[in-house]
C-alpha cells in the first residue's frame, strides 16, 4: 500500500497523559498536513510542513501541540498534557500540488 | 460567519435518481475547489477538484460559480455505493490549506 498511513489508528489516554501520533505520507509528497475532526464537522486545519519546514499553524494548534517533520519525510504530531477537548480524528495528508491525499487517521479519546 | 458552508441534508433518493446540492464560500480570492468524499468514520477521499468551466467524471457534475462564490456537485444514476458524506472544499490563494465544509449526508436507498 503506498497511501498515507497513520499510527496509531485507535488512542485512548486519561486527562493530563501525553500523547504522540506518527504519519508516514506518500514518499513522493514534499507538503504534509495535520487535520482535526470532530463529530459532524469537516476537518479543521492544524498545521502544514513543505519538506522539515513547518510552514503554517492554526490558531487551533495551542501551545500543547507540537509537530515534527525531521528529515522531510514522516511526521509527529504531540499533545502534552490532553484534556478532554481534545478527542477528535486527527486525519494526516500529503500532497505535491494542489491535491491532498488522506490517511486513515488517528481517532483519540480523552477519559 | 464559516468559510464554506453546506447544506447538512440528508438527501434520502432512491436508486438511479439525480440528486444535487452545494456550497458556498466566503473568500473571494479561493484559487481551487474539491469534493470529497466521506464514508462513516473513514478517511476523506478526493473525489474529484472542480474547474471553472465545471466538469464530469462519470456519473458525477462539478460546477463553479465564481460570481456568485457557490459550487455545486450532481450525481446521475444514483448507485446505493454512493451513500457518503460529501465535502466540499476550498484551498485559499495564497497558502495550500483546506477549508472544509461540514458534509452534505447522502442516503441512496434500494
Amino acid at each position: 500500500d503506498t497511501g498515507v498511513s497513520q499510527n496509531p489508528r485507535h488512542k485512548i489516554t486519561k486527562r493530563g497523559q501525553n500523547v504522540t501520533f506518527r504519519c508516514d505520507p506518500i514518499s513522493e509528497h514534499n507538503r504534509l498536513y495535520w487535520y482535526r475532526q470532530t463529530l459532524g464537522q469537516g476537518p479543521e486545519f492544524l498545521t502544514y510542513f513543505q519538506n522539515e519546514a513547518q510552514l503554517e499553524k492554526s490558531r487551533l494548534l495551542s501551545d500543547r501541540f507540537s509537530a515534527e517533520r525531521p528529515k522531510g519525510s514522516f511526521s509527529t504530531l504531540e499533545i502534552q498534557r490532553t484534556e478532554q477537548g481534545d478527542s477528535a480524528m486527527y486525519l494526516c495528508a500529503s500532497g505535491d500540488s494542489y491535491e491532498q491525499y488522506f490517511g486513515p487517521g488517528t481517532r483519540l479519546t480523552v477519559t | 460567519r464559516k468559510e464554506v458552508e453546506q447544506d447538512p441534508g440528508p438527501f434520502n433518493v432512491p436508486e438511479g435518481a439525480t440528486v444535487a446540492f452545494n456550497c458556498t464560500y466566503s473568500n473571494s480570492a479561493s484559487q481551487s475547489f474539491f469534493w470529497y468524499r466521506q464514508d462513516c468514520r473513514k478517511e476523506p477521499k478526493l473525489l474529484m477538484s472542480v474547474y471553472s468551466s465545471g466538469n464530469e467524471d462519470g456519473r458525477f457534475t462539478a460546477q463553479l460559480n465564481r460570481a456568485s462564490q457557490y459550487i455545486s456537485l450532481l450525481i446521475r444514476d444514483s448507485k446505493l455505493s454512493d451513500s457518503a458524506t460529501y465535502l466540499c472544499v476550498v484551498m485559499g490563494s495564497n497558502d495550500y490549506k483546506l477549508s472544509f465544509g461540514a458534509g452534505t449526508t447522502v442516503t441512496v436507498r434500494a
